[in-house]
């Protein structure tokens, strides 16, 4: 069956810096969606990419489908203690359903 | 505006017993989902509908059970409770999908443990 697989498990930055998480699918995706979920929280969507190639920015956020729509990054700058939290991407090849990737646990030092 | 709601929030079961999670969104959305989160891992799907009097098996569908009668509500049923069942639960819902697919909105979730 379909595989998301999602890395780091674990960032842990200095406040400031910047990171990357990284998703790869092991077979095409037709969409790929990020979400958020804070520490007892649940997941909130961010963003949907749909197109390969697709770039798109949410402030200090930015997130990359990849040309063969099989791979997806999101990239934090200057990170802050908001940024707690894990993030998860979730792709879809079939109607209905998502498959999440199992996530990245972001700390911040202050 | 209420999204999708939970209950309960949380729960302790003895191994063997019974219980429904209660899930109703007030989105008018056709497609609900059941996930289960264990800790350091991601979602799970269990079981999902497409629209009232229509549900299907996900990747983890042993032990529980859905109904989806009306839009709104989709209840998850575990009959025979195990302590593997111990996890955070959590429902969605989205609107009807077109090429690009919707997001998905999450309930607060049900953190249940069995001992």
């Amino acid at each position: 069956g379909q595989q998301v697989m999602q890395i780091p498990q674990y960032q842990h930055v200095q406040e400031g810096e910047d990171f990357t998480t990284y998703c790869n699918s092991s077979t095409t995706l037709s969409n790929i969606q990020w979400y958020k979920q804070r520490p007892g929280g649940h997941p909130v969507f961010l963003i949907q990419l749909v197109k390969s190639g697709e770039v798109k920015k949410q402030k200090r956020l930015t997130f990359q489908f990849g040309e063969a729509k099989k791979n997806s990054s999101l990239h934090i700058t200057a990170t802050q203690t908001t940024d707690v939290g894990t993030y998860f991407c979730a792709g879809t090849t079939n109607d209905y359903k998502l498959s999440f990737g199992a996530g990245t646990t972001v700390t911040v030092r202050a | 505006n209420a999204g999708v709601t939970q209950t309960p929030k949380f729960r302790i079961l003895k191994i063997g017993q019974s219980m429904t999670l209660q899930c109703t969104q007030d989105m008018n959305h056709n497609y609900m989902y059941w996930y289960r989160q264990d800790p350091g891992m991601g979602l799970k799907l269990i079981y999902y509908s497409v629209g009232a009097g229509i549900t299907d098996k996900g990747e983890v569908p042993n032990g529980y059970n859905v109904s989806r009668s009306t839009t709104e509500d989709f209840p998850l049923r575990l009959e025979l409770a195990a302590p593997s069942q111990t996890s955070v639960y959590f429902c969605a819902s989205s609107y009807l999908r077109d090429r690009g697919g919707q997001p998905q909105h999450f309930g607060d979730g049900t953190r249940l443990s069995i001992l």
